[in-house]
């Protein structure tokens, strides 16, 4: 069972470059999540998912663009990289357990982003 | 607007003291879930609890206890005779109805040897 993966799991990009990390989950979740984890920063939301076909934006949305065409899967696009998106970004996926009510985050191992 | 502290950036405590983190969450819904997760070393994101808003009932397992307090808006973490197994960082967030789950900024825990 692989739960949450992410890949890749590092990359390195240059300035200006674009670049797509995937998200897979394989536990039939609704609800899917990026975020991005910086020192000191905790860990912040880029965008979200509610369901197939869905997206929205989280506390830090710009410079990022994400689509969820199939249910399983959730990207995160960089269109035109920069040295402030240099981040572990993680992703995330959970159920929904009523109205307005999810369970838990499963987290995947993060992938690991420097822009030069 | 939603919004969790952790105004503990980083606390150190010695092999089998108790210590306590903080969690004080902001949110106009009257629905909602608090969360802790732990990050250890190896950098993958744990899972510990989830509690709604409807359930004030303090929880217990094992080692670890949670108190959580509307009236304040805390939702406080502590682990009892801590271990060198409980240095991480932990992080505590909020769910509400718009389905945006918010993350405050963690605490960093050394358990000194």
């Amino acid at each position: 069972n692989a739960g949450v993966t992410q890949t890749p799991k590092f990359r390195v990009l240059k300035t200006g470059q674009s670049m797509t990390l995937l998200c897979a989950q394989d536990m039939n979740h609704e609800y899917m999540y990026w975020y991005r984890q910086d020192p000191g920063m905790g860990l912040r939301l880029i965008h979200y998912s509610v369901g197939e076909g869905t997206t929205a934006k989280g506390e830090v949305p710009d410079g990022y663009n994400v689509s969820r065409l199939k249910k399983q899967n959730f990207l995160l696009g960089l269109e035109s990289a920069a040295p402030s998106q240099t981040s572990v970004y993680f992703c995330a996926s959970s159920y929904s357990i009523a109205e307005d009510s999810t369970g838990e985050l499963f987290f995947g191992e993060g992938s690991r982003l420097t822009v030069l | 607007a939603q919004k969790v502290t952790q105004a503990q950036t980083e606390i150190s405590v010695v092999e089998k003291e108790d210590v306590t983190l903080d969690c004080v969450y902001e949110t106009r819904d009257t629905t909602y879930y608090l969360f802790w997760y732990k990050q250890p070393p190896s950098g993958e994101l744990v899972f510990l609890i989830r509690r709604n808003s409807f359930d004030e009932q303090n929880e217990i397992s094992g080692r670890y206890s949670w108190n959580f307090q509307k009236s304040t808006s805390s939702f406080n973490f502590t682990i009892t005779a801590s271990q060198v197994v409980d240095s991480a960082v932990y992080f505590c967030a909020l769910d509400t109805r718009d389905d945006k789950i918010i993350f405050g900024k963690g605490t960093r825990l050394h358990i000194l040897p």
